[in-house]
């Protein structure tokens, strides 16, 4: 079974910390993906990255950076966490192969920023 | 902009009742994946469809790719408590790295 990990369910930070998620996929899966889940907004893409050290902005990238060293950890910074940025954040991951359609979530980290 | 939408948005059904949720684009999309999610975890994929009229049932879930690869639509039969959730569809283009996401159906069944 595909398993994509996020270290952490719950994190609290204050306004102004340099926060850091990470996610790991086990599937070497090429293409990685950070989203974050607002109600009513649904699902926007922050960041993803197609290959080790390769990345491309996504609708919302303000205010976020990434950091792909290994090809299965995939990281999200934020540079310094403000209240807007407390939301649901959710890592995939997907193949590239002509057979790869699908992409695997991990479990989400619920970020609360005060 | 590509754009997915579902309808409807929210439905609170009893036990036992069907219900048809619906996925619409003015894209054609090589793909389309359903996934369902529940409060605090992250979604779960439940079913991909690739060809144009393609149907697949999981259990009492069914599932429907539109003849263009434009639409979708997940019927579910006899509901069940367990089947609360979010459900989402997404659509994926081949020779492209992006998912675009529906809006989501938010579907509680009640017993």
């Amino acid at each position: 079974d595909v398993k994509v990990t996020q270290s952490s369910r719950y994190l609290v930070k204050r306004t102004g910390e340099k926060v850091f998620l990470e996610c790991v996929q086990d599937m070497d899966h090429e293409n990685m993906f950070w989203y974050r889940q607002d109600p009513g907004l649904g699902l926007r893409l922050i960041y993803f990255s197609y290959d080790v050290k390769m990345k491309e902005k996504g609708d919302i990238p303000e205010g976020y950076s990434v950091s792909r060293e290994k090809k299965e950890r995939f990281s999200l910074i934020l540079e310094s966490a403000s209240t807007n940025q407390t939301s649901m954040y959710l890592c995939a991951s997907s193949g590239r192969g002509l057979l790869d359609t699908e992409a695997f979530f991990g479990q989400g980290t619920r970020l609360t920023v005060v | 902009t590509q754009l997915l939408e579902q309808s409807p948005q929210f439905l609170s059904i009893q036990e036992g009742e069907n219900l048809t949720v619906y996925c619409n684009s003015s894209s054609v999309f090589s793909s389309l994946q359903w996934y369902r999610q529940e409060p605090g975890e992250g979604p779960v994929l439940l079913v991909t469809v690739v060809t144009g009229g393609e149907v697949k049932k999981l259990k009492r879930l069914t599932f429907q790719f539109g003849d263009a690869r434009k639409d979708s639509s997940l019927h579910i039969t006899a509901a069940q408590p367990g089947d609360t959730g979010l459900y989402l569809c997404a659509g994926h283009s081949s020779g492209t790295y992006k998912y675009i996401f529906g809006t989501g159906t938010r579907l509680k069944v009640l017993a």
